[in-house]
């Protein structure tokens, strides 16, 4: 099983529409959690950490569910320009370093 | 402040050719990360350094990949006798600790003719 996983996609939705991506891990002692967007032929930025008690920022949520251990990112009221990929990012199994996965990738249309 | 940087932004080399990338992290960020991302790929771990211990160099994919970091800051990235197949954008990231959030650079765009 992978340690990070996450449905590649791609979610094709209009503008104005709510859309969310799951990503589950695969080490429960995970601790760091977080969203990052990557554009087309770009670096990879930070959208948001993960918090246990779960954040939100204008229109996005994030969310953890440790029971179930996955982590969720709702956004809202679409645009054009949440046109990308969204990674998520958890730190491994037995290290210290953040493991990305393979990551979302959502298309808005007018 | 100033970003991670990356240096050079763009290395066409031929096959057999030994390539250097550098890494110039945020100041002061005891961590550093290179990852390596193929063309509608996700980003692949190479290499990680965390302050004065030994770097995690599990994801390097042979001993024709090696890495160093001089002084806890700059990092260079080393790739012996390029293959085609080492065509990738090669991306570094620092945090200010272990398991905080990661700055990436622009990456190098690395063509192996």
């Amino acid at each position: 099983r992978k340690e990070v996983e996450q449905d590649p996609g791609p979610f094709n939705v209009p503008e104005g529409a709510t859309v969310a991506f799951n990503c589950t891990y695969s080490n429960s002692a995970s601790q760091s959690f977080f969203w990052y967007r990557q554009d087309c032929r770009k670096e990879p930025k930070l959208l948001m950490s993960v918090y246990s008690s779960g954040n939100e920022d204008g229109r996005f949520t994030a969310q953890l569910n440790r029971a179930s251990q996955y982590i969720s990112l709702l956004i809202r009221d679409s645009k054009l320009s949440d046109s990308a990929t969204y990674l998520c990012v958890v730190n491994g199994y037995n290290t210290d370093k953040l493991i990305f996965g393979t990551g979302t990738r959502l298309q808005v249309f007018p | 402040g100033a970003g991670v940087s990356q240096s050079p932004s763009n290395k066409v080399t031929e096959k057999g050719k030994d390539v250097e990338l550098r890494c110039d992290p945020i100041s002061g960020h005891t961590a550093l990360y290179w990852y390596r991302q193929s063309l509608g790929q996700g980003l692949e771990f190479l290499i990680y350094f965390q302050g004065n211990s030994a770097p995690d160099k599990s994801g390097l994919p042979s001993d024709r990949f090696s890495a160093e970091r001089t002084g806890g800051s700059v990092s260079t990235l080393t790739i012996q006798r390029t293959q085609q197949e080492d065509s990738a954008v090669y991306l570094c990231a620092s945090s200010r600790r272990r398991q905080e959030t990661q700055y990436f650079g622009p990456g190098t765009r690395l063509l192996v003719l």
